[in-house]
Formats: C-alpha cells, sequence, structure tokens
C-alpha cells in the first residue's frame, strides 16, 4: 500500500499568492515524522520543514507551514506570498518504525509553478 | 553546511557497461543512502548504508551493488548497466538513526542515460 499519496501532479499559482499542495500519508505506527523537500529544476533536493506526530503545533519555517491533521492523515504544505524561485518540485516524505528509523518513503512530488 | 556531492552530474553508458557512481560526504554522517527518481514514481530507495561495510536493502536493489569502505564515501554500481537504469540518481546521508526528525541531506544527483 501506497505509504504517501500526493494527489496534485502540477499547480499553478500567481506571484504573491499562498498555495496549498496536498499529502496524506498512511502509517499504523503512532510515531513518525514528516518532512518537505523542494526540488529545483537542479536537482538538488532541499529540506524545507518537519513535522513530527506528536507535535501539538503546526510547523512553520518562514514562509512554509504544514498543516498536520493527524486524524486526517494529511500534512499538507502551505506556502505563502509565492515567489518565482518557488517554481519546483515539492516532495512529501515520511519515516515510521517500520523497515527501520533511517528509511524515508517519499510521495511522487507535485510540480509547482509560479506565474509573473 | 552540510556537503554531499556526486562523482558526475550526467554519465552516458552503453548497455552491459559497468557503471560506478561515487558519493561523498563531509560531515561524518553515519548514514548514507541511494534512490532512483523517476517521473511520477518519485524517489525509490536502493540501498543504504548505516555504517562503514555494512549495507542494506532498499525497496529495489535488483540491479545494484553498493560499497562503503569509508565513512564518507558510498558507491552504486550497476554490475551490467540495462536501458531501464536510465534514470536520475540521488545521494542522501544522514547524522544517525536516533529519531524520526533526523533531516536527509542530498547531493545535486547524477543523470544516467543507459544506451
Amino acid at each position: 500500500a501506497q505509504k504517501i499519496t500526493q494527489t496534485q501532479p502540477g499547480m499553478f499559482v500567481q506571484e504573491k499568492e499562498a498555495v496549498t499542495l496536498d499529502c496524506t500519508y498512511d502509517t499504523s505506527d503512532p510515531s513518525y515524522g514528516l518532512f518537505w523537500y523542494k526540488q529545483p529544476s537542479s536537482g538538488e533536493m532541499i529540506f524545507l520543514i518537519y513535522q513530527g506526530s506528536y507535535d501539538q503545533q503546526n510547523a512553520t519555517e518562514g514562509r512554509y507551514s504544514l498543516n498536520f491533521q493527524k486524524a486526517r492523515k494529511s500534512a499538507n504544505l502551505v506556502i505563502s506570498a509565492s515567489q518565482l524561485g518557488d517554481s519546483a518540485m515539492y516532495f512529501c516524505a515520511m519515516r515510521d518504525g517500520s523497515g527501520g528509523y533511517q528509511k524515508v518513503t517519499f510521495g511522487t512530488g507535485t510540480k509547482l509553478q509560479v506565474i509573473p | 553546511d552540510v556537503k554531499v556531492t556526486q562523482s558526475s552530474r550526467y554519465l552516458v553508458k552503453r548497455t552491459g557497461e559497468k557503471v560506478f557512481l561515487e558519493c561523498v560526504q563531509d560531515m561524518d554522517h553515519e548514514n548514507m543512502f541511494w534512490y532512483r527518481q523517476d517521473p511520477g514514481l518519485g524517489l525509490r530507495l536502493i540501498y543504504f548504508s548505516y555504517d562503514v561495510k555494512m549495507k542494506e536493502k532498499g525497496d529495489i536493489p535488483e540491479g545494484y551493488s553498493v560499497s562503503r569502505e569509508k565513512k564518507e564515501r558510498f558507491s552504486l554500481i550497476l554490475e551490467s548497466a540495462s536501458t531501464n537504469q536510465t534514470s536520475m540518481y540521488l545521494c542522501a546521508s544522514s547524522l544517525s538513526s536516533s529519531g524520526f526528525q533526523e533531516t536527509q541531506y542530498f547531493g545535486p544527483g547524477t543523470r544516467l542515460l543507459v544506451l
């Protein structure tokens, strides 16, 4: 069964507007961590934000915030005030206890394009 | 800053060739990983290593092997390259397996084309 689902293959957003990238996950472990990475056209994966399953508050890092809804098993990334440099692939990922702590499972990604 | 480097950004090989992809990290990380990335499939784990000379299979190890003789270096080997191994290969490292929050740091990737 797919553990991370990103249902939006591609999205457009106007510059300076906010955008939400969807991510749902599946795990039976009570303890897990959720990540978002950005991959520009250059190829390097850049860590954006982390949310732990026991964290009471939604994680925020600058213009990035993670809308964590545990009961719904969703971990959507919100980018506020989009910039042209935000155009990239975005990957949601999860680490849980299965397969050892080292393994991280990635979604299929969402390609975001910011329009001037 | 953590630096993960990969030996080549682009590589073209012929079917049947032996291919070496090298990855080096400079932050004394315990764990190192090799992923392949294909459109519509995301990143899939090939192999990872949690210590020198230690390795574990990921989700798609068939057709690949790895070597970790030194802590900072993790090599991916395609014993006999095939066209279905044409892909983007990403190396990553992380400090330890001490918790769920441990971030993986990625190299720039190698785009491999097998003809």
